[in-house]
């Protein structure tokens, strides 16, 4: 069975301070991966999506960027946050475009906090 | 015309009661509608979905009513519980165009919804 993780759990970063948060998914390839951002209270902001290594779109412009190293793996990363990065951060798959699979399936998340 | 519009924001309803959330899409091309259930803390779970060949889909408790002429679909919610106290998203997307930003999935708003005992 596949099965996503995220770590880590939480985070509290100073204003101007580096961000490395990453999601690994297990039991699938070449699945589509997914960010999210949510506000408190708020809906699902996508950030980036990717179809495979090295392919990354991004769907809003920001503070934020994404890497895809490993099929399995996704990076969100920040040279220097702001108090607006504050958030609930989601990844999520899908399978790969060869499945055509419509069901996406999210990560436990990640809470940062920007001080 | 790429979203997805949800009602009502917030729900309060008594145990054993019906919960209803609509969701109203715009784009003719989506065929694919999932619903998302999500407890604080936690990251959304999938729920239930439908895609336009049928009008109902039942699971247990929860049914998603499709009307593909209206371009409109509902979660309900039977016998509703406590336990069912959580924020609820609609979503729809293009399989047709998997793989580009088309074929990704748009959200609704969400309803926070409240049951009470």
């Amino acid at each position: 069975s596949q099965t996503i993780h995220q770590w880590p759990a939480t985070l509290v970063q100073p204003v101007g301070s580096p961000l490395s948060l990453e999601c690994t998914v297990e039991g699938t390839s070449n699945p589509n991966l997914y960010w999210y951002r949510q506000a408190a209270g708020r809906g699902l902001q996508l950030l980036f999506y990717s179809v495979g290594i090295g392919q990354i779109s991004s769907e809003v412009p920001q503070n934020l960027s994404a890497s895809r190293p490993q099929d399995w793996q996704f990076i969100l990363s920040s040279k220097k946050l702001l108090l607006s990065d504050s958030g609930f951060y989601l990844c999520a798959w899908r399978q790969g475009a060869e499945f055509k699979g419509s069901e996406q399936y999210f990560g436990p998340g990640t809470r940062l906090t920007v001080t | 015309q790429q979203q997805v519009k949800q009602s009502p924001q917030s729900l309060i309803v008594q145990k054993g009661g019906i919960s209803i959330i609509n969701c109203a899409y715009e784009n003719t091309a989506f065929d694919y509608f999932p619903w998302y259930q999500q407890f604080p803390g936690k990251g959304p779970a999938l729920l239930i979905a439908i895609r336009p060949d049928v009008s109902e889909k039942k699971e247990g408790r929860f049914t998603i009513s499709f009307n593909k002429s209206a371009k409109q679909f509902s979660l309900h919610i039977m016998d509703s519980q406590p336990g069912d106290s959580a924020t609820y998203f609609c979503a729809a997307s293009m399989t047709m165009n998997y793989g580009g930003s088309q074929g990704n999935l748009i959200f609704g708003k969400g309803t926070k919804l409240s049951v009470k005992p």
